[in-house]
């Protein structure tokens, strides 16, 4: 079974728009973090946010934010006011938390390419 | 500025040779990951350590992938012998997981490997 699942293999925002990009999760373990990752054409890996499943409140990053959402297992992406520069594939990932932190290794989704148009 | 430095960025290799790819994690950071990107399967995750021990390598195919920590400022990933499914873009990340908590994962900049 999947762990994270990006539904969007692309979507198209224009500038200045804001922009929602899905990620749901799988885990039955209590304690765990997701994450979302920007990979530009330059191909490295940019860490956005993070969101903690005890966290309260929802990630908050400048222009990123995150759409925790506990019970239906889901972690979008919010990016506000889009930029020509924010064309990127991005990433959502998981890591499990385990006893003692034994585990930790992260999960990615498949990705989703975000096209900003003018 | 700390950064996980990977080296090399870019190697071309003949089907059959040996290839080694270097990490070196961000300095104080006690995890390790090494990740395979390809178009087609995305990023896999193919081991990673804690404290330089391997936690996990199930993701790596055995019979010529391995993986070692030598100290904790150097980590290397193995091909022997290299075959053409191999190329792909290798990420080697770190973070700093301590008990249930832990950061964000860092990564290099990749190594695009192509085996001809």
């Amino acid at each position: 079974a999947q762990k994270i699942t990006q539904t969007q293999p692309g979507m198209f925002v224009q500038e200045k728009e804001a922009v929602t990009l899905d990620c749901t999760y799988d885990t039955s373990d209590p304690s765990y973090g997701l994450f979302w990752y920007k990979q530009p054409s330059s191909g490295e890996m940019i860490f956005l946010i993070y969101q903690g499943s005890y966290d309260q409140q929802n990630a908050t990053e400048g222009r990123y934010s995150l759409n925790f959402q506990k019970a239906r297992k889901s972690a979008n992406l919010v990016i506000s006011a889009s930029q020509l520069g924010d064309s990127a594939m991005y990433f959502c990932a998981m890591r499990e938390g385990g006893l003692g932190g034994t585990a930790s290794k992260l999960t990615f989704g498949t990705g989703t390419r975000l096209q900003v148009t003018l | 500025d700390a950064r996980v430095t990977q080296t090399p960025r870019d190697k071309v290799t003949e089907m059959g040779q040996e290839v080694t790819m270097r990490c070196q994690p961000i300095l104080g950071h006690n995890t390790v990951f090494w990740y395979r990107q390809t178009m087609m399967q995305g990023l896999e995750l193919l081991a990673y350590f804690r404290n330089r021990a391997p936690l996990d390598d199930s993701g790596m195919p055995k019979d010529r992938f391995s993986a070692e920590m030598p100290d904790a400022t150097l980590a290397t990933l193995k091909i022997q012998p290299s075959e053409p499914r191999d190329s792909a873009v290798y990420f080697c990340a770190s973070a700093v997981v301590i008990s249930q908590s832990g950061t964000e994962a860092f990564f290099g900049q990749g190594t695009r490997l192509t085996v001809v």
